[in-house]
């Protein structure tokens, strides 16, 4: 069973602090695909890395898939109260019939 | 342009009935996919459907199931309902395939808790 893991689970910063959080998993990921979710809302893509050691950059955000496409991480420079919301990390597993995501980094930024 | 509604955004019910919750995806999307968010297990794919036809499945049981109209709107329903049923229900639309790296949009959710 294809597996993503989360880490921090939960992250509570300062406004201006930098910060990353991960995502890795034991099994090759053809994709990864990085959303932001807050509350009473559905999660809103930020970004899909598709090629090994691809690193994307939105604004502050900054998104690295790894070389052997089993992990992921996102970091955040200079934090911003409106950086607050649950990451989630996913990816469609090997056969492309389900999208499988993991559980999450609940981060809050506090000004 | 509208993004993806659905119907209702909270619901309660009890052991034993059935709900049927309702997505609208975006004007020209055809591919709706369904979701469920709990606390413990997160988000977890439900199944897929594109033009009327459910496309692929997520490890749920037979009481979970759903459909989709000419218009692309979809409607899932959970039948017998149990306490651990409850949760956040989350539609997303994409053009053909949110499992092919399609962008995929979600909607706000439908909140169902079983009592």
């Amino acid at each position: 069973t294809q597996l993503l893991e989360q880490s921090p689970q939960f992250l509570s910063i300062q406004e201006g602090e930098n910060l990353t959080v991960y995502c890795n998993s034991s099994s090759v990921f053809s994709s990864l695909q990085w959303y932001r979710q807050e509350p009473g809302e559905g999660p809103v893509l930020l970004v899909t890395v598709v090629t090994g050691g691809e690193v994307k950059k939105l604004k502050r955000l900054t998104f690295q898939f790894g070389d052997a496409r089993k992990d992921s991480s996102l970091h955040i420079t200079a934090a911003q109260p409106g950086d607050t919301g649950l990451y989630l990390c996913a990816g469609p597993n090997q056969a492309g019939t389900a999208l499988i995501f993991g559980k999450g980094t609940t981060l809050s930024v506090s000004s | 342009k509208a993004g993806v509604t659905q119907t209702p955004r909270y619901l309660i019910k009890t052991r034993g009935q059935q709900v049927t919750l309702s997505c609208s995806p975006i004007s020209g999307h055809r591919s709706v996919s369904w979701y469920q968010q709990t606390p413990g297990q997160g988000l977890q794919f439900l199944f897929e459907y594109f033009s009327e036809t459910q496309r692929n499945k997520g490890n749920f049981p037979g009481r979970f199931s759903g459909r989709q109209f000419s218009n692309s709107r979809s409607e899932m329903n959970v039948s017998t309902l149990e306490l651990g049923d409850s949760a956040l229900y989350l539609c997303a639309s994409s053009f053909t395939s949110g499992l092919r790296g399609d962008t995929q949009y979600f909607g706000p959710g439908t909140r169902l808790t079983v009592l």
